[in-house]
């Protein structure tokens, strides 16, 4: 599996945009960046995927870096309800399940 | 929502015990993943079953098992339950069988604790 490296935490002020890092060094070319969070003790929540462009949608933005060794997840206006655990995952080729990590844990605060 | 249903929320039971926690995938979904959560392990993958077939296996305990019935319903089953067990365990779905491009989405998770 490719792995990931996440900071274990992060805090972010509510209303502004919350940047997320994850590194990826060993990620091949045919493998997606996934994100999901976890609220507290509730089911993990998909938020976004890409390859190597950049993508968005209604809940965050995902920009992949060209050698695709890294990429950030960035919630533009983060809420109270934002705070959860973020966690970077790298799609395998044969696998098929989801290897989860530590994750960040983002503490947005008023 | 995700669409996708796990029961009970909560289970309490005791040591040496069976019980049997139930999926229920979202609509058109073949795949369906069982993930278990506790404190000091994080969140690990357990079993996937695709269309009624076991597709692929990870880190299931022999006294745990799976099956995924023609209305592609999954139940979990766990017997001889020790106080390790206790943990969260998250079914998820997917309408692909695994591969680079696959969102798997989750239930809300059932709370076991053995006592």
């Amino acid at each position: 599996d490719a792995k990931t490296t996440q900071p274990p935490s992060m805090d972010c002020a509510e209303g502004r945009a919350a940047n997320l890092p994850c590194n990826h060094s060993t990620i091949s070319g045919n493998e997606y960046v996934y994100w999901y969070r976890q609220i507290h003790s509730q089911g993990p929540q998909y938020i976004i995927h890409g390859l190597k462009n950049n993508e968005t949608n209604e809940m965050a933005s995902l920009i992949i870096t060209e050698d695709r060794k890294s990429s950030t997840l960035i919630l533009p206006h983060a809420t109270l309800r934002d705070t959860a655990v973020y966690y970077c995952i790298v799609r395998v080729a044969a696998g098929t399940a989801l290897i989860f990590g530590k994750g960040t844990t983002l503490s947005v605060s008023s | 929502d995700s669409g996708v249903t796990q029961t009970p929320k909560h289970l309490i039971t005791a040591t040496g015990q069976r019980v049997t926690l139930r999926c229920s995938p979202r609509s058109g979904d073949l795949s369906v993943y069982w993930y278990q959560q506790s404190l000091d392990q994080g969140l690990q993958f357990l079993i996937q079953y695709y269309n009624g077939e076991e597709r692929a296996k990870g880190n299931i305990l022999e006294r745990f098992s799976a099956q995924q019935f023609p209305d592609l319903h999954s139940e979990l089953n766990l017997s001889s339950l020790e106080l390790g067990d206790s943990a969260l365990y998250f079914c998820a779905s997917s309408d692909r069988g695994g591969g680079y491009q696959e969102t798997q989405y989750f239930g809300p998770g059932t709370r076991l604790l053995v006592l």
